[in-house]
């Protein structure tokens, strides 16, 4: 167990709907992580927040969107969902900001979208 | 913007021999991070090793050692007495240093396959 949860771990839905991915962070981690792991694009970083504020944005579609709560847990929506949105998705958590901090991976939630 | 290559799609070793996986990476920093992580079957992703840009010895953890040379910006993890546990996706990552926005960037990985 790396301490960092996610749930669901698998998600199967149909195309135009929206699902949430719930992320609760290692205990004291302040900097949450969002990647898309798909066959034909790899592992992308989709956003980044630190204690509830936005830091970084990477490939993340303008259908999907994230935030963080005052509590840290964070949560990934993702709308109008299309087939080449199935994939692994891995949410991360530091303890901070800096590049020293090891980032430490939940198990993450394979979404299926039929 | 950085990148990570990783030009061994796959690899495959004997048990107990040893083996060696590439990476590349492109920055124009020089304050940054490098790791290997470790991709089972599981699908979880494990924190293999860590090297700090601006320290000239190669970490090692065990079995697992690194040959970071920051001039030719190349960064191999080289695994020794291999097991049948080590077979996984191996994927090097990059990340910069004290700044924001210092998420990890991956490169493509490398599939290990172990032979008993």
């Amino acid at each position: 167990d790396s301490g960092v949860t996610q749930t669901p771990k698998h998600l199967i839905t149909a195309t135009g709907q929206r699902v949430t991915l719930r992320c609760s962070p290692r205990s004291g981690d302040l900097s949450v992580y969002w990647y898309q792991q798909s066959l034909d694009q790899g592992l992308q970083f989709l956003i980044q927040y630190y204690n509830g504020e936005e830091r970084a944005k990477g490939n993340i579609l303008e259908r999907f969107s994230a935030q963080q709560f005052p509590d840290l847990h964070s949560e990934l929506n993702l709308s109008s969902l299309e087939l080449g949105d199935s994939a692994l998705y891995f949410c991360a958590s530091s303890a901070g900001g800096s590049g020293a901090n090891v980032l430490t991976f939940g198990a993450g939630s394979r979404l299926t979208v039929l | 913007a950085q990148t990570v290559t990783q030009s061994q799609p796959e690899m495959s070793v004997q048990e107990a021999e040893t083996v060696t996986l590439s990476c590349t990476y492109d920055t124009s920093e020089s304050d940054y991070y490098l790791f290997w992580y470790k991709q089972p079957p599981s699908r979880q992703m494990i924190l293999v090793i860590r090297q700090e840009a601006y320290k000239q010895q190669n970490a090692t953890e065990n079995r697992f050692s690194v040959n970071f040379q920051k001039a030719a910006k190349s960064f191999s993890l080289k695994i020794s007495d291999s097991q049948l546990g080590d077979a996984a996706m191996y994927f090097c990552a990059y990340r910069r240093g004290n700044s924001a926005g210092n998420m990890l960037t991956f490169g493509g990985g490398t599939r290990l396959m172990v032979k008993p």
